[in-house]
């Protein structure tokens, strides 16, 4: 069984551009987080979705940032007209009903140049 | 705003030394999670402590949640190279779903 996959694995961006993070959560899961990890902080909760429904996107900052889990395909975590201060680790994780375990990816590290 | 603080924030020790880092709260939580994350890499879950004063031990991992709730500890004996990475603890918040709420997490350097 797979485990959560995310890529691309790194991706490099200049300002302005648009990147478009995606993950696939472990078989049979239909819960999906992002978190953010900046240099010298810790992770933060961004936006909790379940099949085609965004739950809790109070951590996603208001402008630039969307996010998507359609019925088929991976969950999209879409930030467009990036700036340096997007640069960050983004990690997705996944569970199978709410309150379980979370079951976290190996993160996509973004840098904006 | 129910934050986790933990400490140290970095720990650098000989192999085969033992450690403790600390994560504590002002606020009562239901149960608490801790996790390792290596270089380049997702968290891990290690344990989930859910009754206050619960211990439990993984190997050399010995993890214990206080009596009120507020704060745990996890203790590493004789440590090793390959436990170096960040520590972190995480608390699930009451009625906020599934939203993971972190410690800044104790970056851990095990030198040979």
């Amino acid at each position: 069984n797979a485990g959560v996959m995310q890529n691309p694995r790194h991706l490099v961006r200049r300002r302005g551009q648009e990147a478009r993070l995606r993950c696939s959560p472990m078989k049979g899961h239909s819960h999906v987080y992002w978190y953010r990890q900046l240099p010298e902080e810790g992770l933060k909760f961004m936006v909790y979705l379940q099949k085609e429904n965004i739950i809790d996107e109070s951590g996603m900052p208001k402008e630039r940032f969307s996010a998507e889990f359609p019925k088929e395909g991976p969950s999209i975590l879409r930030i467009q007209q990036v700036v340096r201060g997007d640069s960050a680790a983004y990690f997705c994780a996944s569970s199978q009903n709410l309150q379980e375990t979370q079951y976290f990816g190996p993160g996509t590290r973004l840098l904006v140049l | 705003t129910q934050l986790l603080e933990q400490s140290p924030q970095f720990l650098s020790i000989q192999e085969g030394e033992n450690l403790t880092v600390y994560c504590n709260s002002s606020s009562v939580f239901s149960s608490l999670q801790w996790y390792r994350q290596e270089p380049g890499e997702g968290p891990v879950l290690l344990v989930t402590v859910v009754t206050g004063g619960e211990v439990k031990k993984l190997k050399r991992l010995t993890f214990q949640f206080g009596d009120a709730r507020k704060d745990s500890s996890l203790h590493i004996t004789a440590a090793q190279p390959g436990d170096t990475g960040l520590y972190l603890c995480a608390r699930l918040p009451h009625n906020q779903g599934g939203k993971l709420i972190f410690g800044q997490g104790t970056e851990l350097s095990v030198k040979p």
